[in-house]
C-alpha cells in the first residue's frame, strides 16, 4: 500500500526567508506526486505534480519540487516566502496507471513572520 | 476553470439525524470523491466513484453511504449522524490523474 510521511507538523519562517516543505512516500512502482496547498476555511488547490520526465518541476505561486527516487522524497521549496504564503500543505501521492485515488500525507502548517 | 461546488459550507446536525451532503462539478470528470479532513490526520478517503451508480469504498466507509445517479453529482449520506462524524468533508473530482484533482469548498459539519 502506497503511504506519505510528512514529517514536519509545523514551520516556522520569516517572510523572505527560503522554504523547505518535506515530504517522503513509500510506493512500489513509479508514483504520481503531487503538492496541494488549503488556505483557512477553503478546499485544496493543486501546486504542481509530478508524473515523469524532468525530476524538478515547477508549479504555482513560485514553487517547486523535487523528485528524489534514491530518497523516496518529493520536498517542496520556495527561495522567498511571501506572508500569503501561510497556510497548510499536504502532499500526496497516486497509483501510476490507475490513480483515481490519492494518498495524502498529514499535512505542514507553515507559519510566516512578518 | 474547474469547478467543485459543494452545497453548505457549514452545517449542524442533531444526533441520530439523517444528512445529504451534496457536490456538483462542472467539467464532465468522470471520478468523483469525498474525503474527510481532521486536524493530523490529513485527508482520508470515505468513497470514490468512477461512472454513474458506481461507487467503492475508501479507507473509512463505516457510518456513510454515497449516490451517484447523474455524471456531476456525487452525494455523501450520513444514515444516523454522530458526534464522532463532526468533521471538514472534502469532495473533489478528476478526469484521471494526469490532470490532477479538484476539491470543493469543504463542508464543515457539526453534529450535536
Amino acid at each position: 500500500a502506497q503511504s506519505v510521511t510528512q514529517p514536519d507538523i509545523h514551520i516556522t519562517v520569516s517572510e523572505g526567508a527560503s522554504l523547505e516543505l518535506r515530504c517522503n512516500y513509500s510506493y512500489g512502482a513509479t508514483p504520481y506526486l503531487f503538492w496541494y496547498v488549503q488556505s483557512p476555511g477553503q478546499g485544496l488547490q493543486l501546486l504542481l505534480k509530478y508524473f515523469s520526465g524532468d525530476t524538478l518541476v515547477q508549479g504555482i505561486k513560485g514553487f517547486e519540487a523535487e523528485f528524489k527516487r534514491s530518497q523516496s522524497s518529493f520536498n517542496l521549496r520556495k527561495p522567498s516566502v511571501h506572508w500569503s504564503d501561510a497556510a497548510e500543505y499536504f502532499c500526496a501521492v497516486g497509483a501510476a496507471g490507475s490513480a483515481r485515488q490519492l494518498t495524502f500525507g498529514s499535512g505542514t502548517q507553515l507559519t510566516v513572520l512578518p | 476553470d474547474v469547478k467543485v461546488t459543494q452545497s453548505s459550507r457549514y452545517l449542524v446536525k442533531r444526533t441520530g439525524e439523517k444528512v445529504f451532503l451534496e457536490c456538483v462539478q462542472d467539467m464532465d470528470h468522470e471520478n468523483m470523491f469525498w474525503y474527510r479532513q481532521d486536524p493530523g490526520l490529513g485527508l482520508r478517503l470515505i468513497y470514490f466513484s468512477y461512472d454513474v451508480k458506481m461507487k467503492e469504498k475508501g479507507d473509512i466507509p463505516e457510518g456513510y453511504s454515497v449516490s451517484r445517479e447523474k455524471k456531476e453529482r456525487f452525494s455523501l449520506i450520513l444514515e444516523s449522524a454522530s458526534t464522532n462524524q463532526t468533521s471538514m468533508y472534502l469532495c473533489a473530482s478528476s478526469f484521471s490523474s494526469l490532470g490532477g484533482t479538484f476539491f470543493g469548498q469543504g463542508t464543515r459539519l457539526t453534529v450535536v
